[in-house]
């Protein structure tokens, strides 16, 4: 199955700044997924990025607040935007190989001060 | 659209006791369902899954039935231990490879 490099592991951010998280795979896959975990929270799906197209992103969820790059196959990255202390939630990519596999990142945890 | 409930914990168990937590669905397509467990200051890890009904998957132990008349995937060990102290996530990939997550189950196992 796909490994996924995801980075930072955890940061401490001030309010109004951006973060940018790395997703970095080991091997070429079409779809790449981003959630959010908030505290005590179940996960929740920001966007899906295929390479090639503008991501599509879930009701509550904004392009200008979550902007998304998909450069090539195996790199994506999420940055959150103007973030506030309610941004402060672990944040994980996610792949589909296909046939039913997934993998999770090891997540971001973020949080903002 | 595509969802999953499963059961509100916390669920608190002594060493060796039955586990069973349920999870239902409900899908308009054929979703492929999935068990992920979320241990203390670790990320998601699969647990099992199956992509078809009838199918059972298993690991650990731990099992859960893919039962398409009841729309429902509840995960059951016949034995739980201290270190299955974890948090449980149950989900379903929909028909545009989506992953939709029910809300967990927090497991502490007591000595």
């Amino acid at each position: 199955s796909a490994v996924i490099s995801q980075k930072p592991s955890r940061d401490i951010c001030q309010r109004g700044t951006s973060l940018t998280i790395q997703c970095q795979v080991d091997s070429q896959v079409t779809m790449m997924f981003w959630y959010r975990q908030q505290p005590g929270q179940s996960l929740t799906l920001i966007a899906t990025a295929n390479q090639g197209s503008e991501a599509t992103y879930e009701s509550g969820f904004v392009i200008d607040k979550f902007p998304i790059s998909r450069p090539n196959l195996t790199f994506s990255t999420l940055t959150v935007s103007n973030m506030s202390p309610e941004d402060s939630s672990i944040y994980l990519c996610s792949v589909s190989p296909g046939q039913g596999r997934y993998t999770f990142g090891s997540g971001t945890r973020l949080t903002v001060v | 659209g595509d969802s999953v409930t499963q059961m509100e914990g916390p669920v608190t168990l002594s060493e060796e006791a039955f586990l069973t937590i349920n999870c239902t669905y409900t899908a308009t397509g054929y979703p492929s369902l999935f068990w992920y467990v979320q241990y203390p200051g670790e990320g998601l890890q699969l647990l099992l899954k199956a992509t078809k009904a009838d199918d059972k998957g298993s690991n650990k132990g731990f099992e859960a039935t893919y039962r398409k008349e009841t729309t429902s995937f509840h995960l059951e060990k016949g034995s739980v231990q201290v270190s299955d102290s974890a948090v449980y996530f149950c989900a379903l990939s929909d028909s545009n490879n989506d992953m939709r997550f029910g809300a967990g189950t927090r497991l502490t196992v007591k000595p």
